[in-house]
């Protein structure tokens, strides 16, 4: 298994530009996540998912967008970069929303210029 | 502001010895507490997690001990090895919660030779 996979790894993009993340996962987890983390600090939850077709909103939610047609497939959506959106952004799933952990994917970088 | 903190940002440590790496939580409806590591340039991996109804849990070379009372969670990691040097966040869930996890800020953990 190849458990979260991230497209792209790097992207730079220009203010105003607009781009999707692409988040897969091939352990048929229910529960999908996007986080953002800035330098030295820890991960904040941007969106979440908790089952095909659902989407909810996180702690920094604005500016972004997300949907949820496939039940492996979790998409991240800037329709108007801005460059306080420069981050790393990390993809997470997990089979069950109670006392599970949750798995991340390698990340995303992206600088919005 | 955050709900999960970290005492110290940095801990550098001796290849051989023990590190504990402390963390403060501040929700008492939090239930669940996982504590991952972060290598350089890669996305969080899951190290041990621990539930509200126990005060510690052991796993290979790491513990983890939960203290309700002060609302504290600690890490140790027995005989450091270099290829534990990394950032180690604590993470808290609240109970019964579908949403994400809520991360602290990080230590970054040194092991010298």
């Amino acid at each position: 298994n190849a458990g979260v996979t991230q497209t792209p790894k790097f992207r730079v993009l220009k203010t105003g530009q607009s781009m999707t993340l692409l988040c897969a996962q091939d352990m048929n987890h229910e529960y999908m996540y996007w986080y953002r983390q800035d330098p030295g600090m820890g991960l904040r939850l941007i969106h979440y998912s908790v089952g095909e077709g659902t989407t909810a909103k996180g702690e920094v939610p604005d500016g972004y967008n997300v949907s949820r047609l496939k039940k492996q497939n979790f998409l991240l959506g800037l329709e108007s970069a801005a460059p306080s959106q420069t981050s790393v952004y990390f993809c997470a799933s997990s089979g069950e929303p109670g006392y599970n952990e949750q798995f991340f994917g390698p990340g995303t970088r992206l600088t919005v210029l | 502001g955050e709900s999960v903190g970290l005492h110290l940002p940095t801990l550098s440590v001796q290849e051989g010895d023990n590190s504990i790496i402390n963390c403060a939580y501040s929700n008492s409806a939090s239930d669940y507490f996982i504590w991952y590591k972060q290598e350089s340039g890669k996305g969080p991996q899951f190290i041990i997690d621990i539930r509200s109804n126990m005060d510690k849990r052991q796993g290979q070379r790491v513990t983890v001990l939960l203290n309700k009372t002060v609302k504290h969670l600690s890490l140790q990691i027995a005989a450091t090895q270099p290829g534990d040097s990394a950032v180690y966040f604590c993470a808290e869930k609240l109970q019964g919660g579908a949403d994400g996890l809520t991360f602290g800020k990080g230590t970054h953990l040194i092991i010298q030779p």
